[in-house]
């Protein structure tokens, strides 16, 4: 089964900074990795789709990049809305870990 | 506009039963793979089961296998999940999640979520 590692699991950062968080498969998953954004108490939200397909009306400051088995998610600038945890979830085959542990970005 | 609204959460004792249902709205129901997904108090995302969109396929999490059954009626537009054999563990928030495209597209994120329905085990 194809299992998804997340990094880190807690990201500390200012309004205004880039961060990025970090996403790895188990196996070679092409580009079918998804990324969702949850805030407490919420569902979560997919960000993007296809590893860098960005989902219709989520700000441009937010991008993905990766192919095979690492992924990230870069923010750039961020602003108070963006702290909540982010998810990774690779679609590539059934496999009943799909999505990763998830990363908190929390204020500095 | 896409509605997914979950239903039937509550408190259950342990070793107990309890379903829930996910009214589905806003798109063509029987083209699309529908999944639950639940969230302990404090807890990362877990899958737990999905189900194809003719009802024919399904999977479960080695955790909930040979407990939970999902399920749908695609004239009633709903989903559900047939909960038995309850345990503490199971306390969570469950969530029916529509994947990104139908089922021949290979869009298989989640693209819309309900709102979540809680479930609580405990004596």
């Amino acid at each position: 089964d194809i299992q998804m590692t997340q990094s880190p699991s807690t990201l500390s950062a200012s309004i205004g900074d880039s961060v990025t968080i970090t996403c790895r498969a188990s196996q070679t998953i092409s580009n079918w990795l998804a990324w969702y954004q949850q805030k407490p108490g919420k569902a979560p939200k997919l960000l993007i789709y296809k590893a860098s397909s960005l989902v219709s009306g989520v700000p441009s400051r937010f991008s993905g990049s990766g192919f095979g088995t690492e992924f990230t998610l870069a923010i750039s600038g961020l602003e108070p809305e963006d702290f909540a945890t982010y998810y990774c979830q690779q679609y590539n085959s059934y496999s009943p870990y799909p999505l990763g542990q998830g990363t908190k970005l929390e204020i500095k | 506009q896409v509605q997914l609204v979950e239903s039937g959460g509550g408190l259950v004792k342990p070793g107990g039963s309890l379903r829930l249902s996910c009214a589905a709205s806003g798109f063509t129901f029987n083209d699309y793979y529908m999944s639950w997904i639940r969230q302990a108090p404090g807890k990362r995302l877990e899958w737990v089961s999905y189900i194809s969109h003719l009802g024919s396929t399904m999977s479960y999490a080695d955790s909930v296998k040979g407990r939970f059954t999902i399920s749908r009626d695609n004239t009633k537009n709903s989903l559900y999940l047939q909960m038995n054999s309850l345990r503490p563990e199971d306390t969570a928030v469950y969530y029916c999640a529509r994947e990104g495209g139908p089922y021949y597209s290979g869009e298989k994120y989640f693209l819309h979520w309900g709102q979540g329905t809680p479930v609580t085990v405990s004596s």
